[in-house]
């Protein structure tokens, strides 16, 4: 069973809106979690990780970590057409040696 | 922008033949994953170093796949017998340590027909 399940599975936006991206994970062991995104024809590039509960900011960017309900959310302002990609949550546990579980993906279209 | 640089970005391959990649990974990142991304595009965790040495792999690489990442030299991944299900793009990262983000190549597209 998938470990890191994200939703929805696609989102449509208009140019300049509020993109928001869900992550839950199922394993209480992962406490560091990351975002990813992915543009057609390249590998992913992270975009930001998050490790305390709260909100983290990287310009327009925001992640909200919720550990007790094990929930991740990513939030895109004033989107434009080049955030359009995969999205990807990556989860892991706070262990060295250990590898990035990767969530189910976010398919982003932001319209014009 | 990441330099971790992967090769070649296209692979075609018979079944039952072997397919190799490389993968040099970004300067000062002792940490290699391979990954299988799959055309439903998730993603499958494969094997991963850390200085050359073989921290965790998963079943399916301990059989029919192999993999190094030798000092002074580039990874790689190498499928013995390919088999129609190995078609997927294969993405290398890299990492500075364990906690810290994950530098990925543009990957190598495996085709077995």
């Amino acid at each position: 069973q998938q470990k890191v399940q994200q939703s929805p599975e696609s989102l449509s936006v208009p140019e300049g809106g509020m993109a928001s991206l869900n992550c839950t994970s199922s394993d209480r062991n992962f406490q560091y979690f990351w975002w990813y995104r992915q543009h057609s024809g390249e590998g992913p590039k992270a975009l930001m990780s998050i490790f305390s509960d709260g909100d983290k900011k990287e310009g327009r960017f925001t992640a909200h970590l919720n550990k007790a309900s094990l929930h991740v959310s990513l939030h895109i302002r004033d989107s434009q057409p080049s955030d359009s990609a995969l999205y990807f949550c990556a989860a892991s546990e706070p262990n060295s040696g250990t590898y990035q579980r990767f969530g189910t993906g976010t398919k982003l279209q932001v319209v014009p | 922008n990441s330099k971790v640089i992967q090769t070649p970005r296209y692979l075609v391959k018979g079944q039952g033949q072997k397919a190799k990649m490389r993968c040099i990974p970004e300067k000062g990142h002792p940490v290699v994953f391979w990954y299988q991304q799959n055309k439903n595009n998730e993603f499958k965790f494969l094997i991963n170093f850390q200085n050359q040495e073989v921290l965790q792999q998963i079943d399916m690489t301990e059989k029919r796949f192999s993999a190094e990442c030798p000092s002074n030299s580039p990874c790689s991944l190498e499928i013995q017998s390919s088999e129609a299900g190995d078609s997927a793009l294969y993405l290398c990262a890299s990492a500075r340590d364990w906690e810290y983000e994950q530098y990925f190549g543009p990957g190598t597209r495996l085709t077995v027909l």
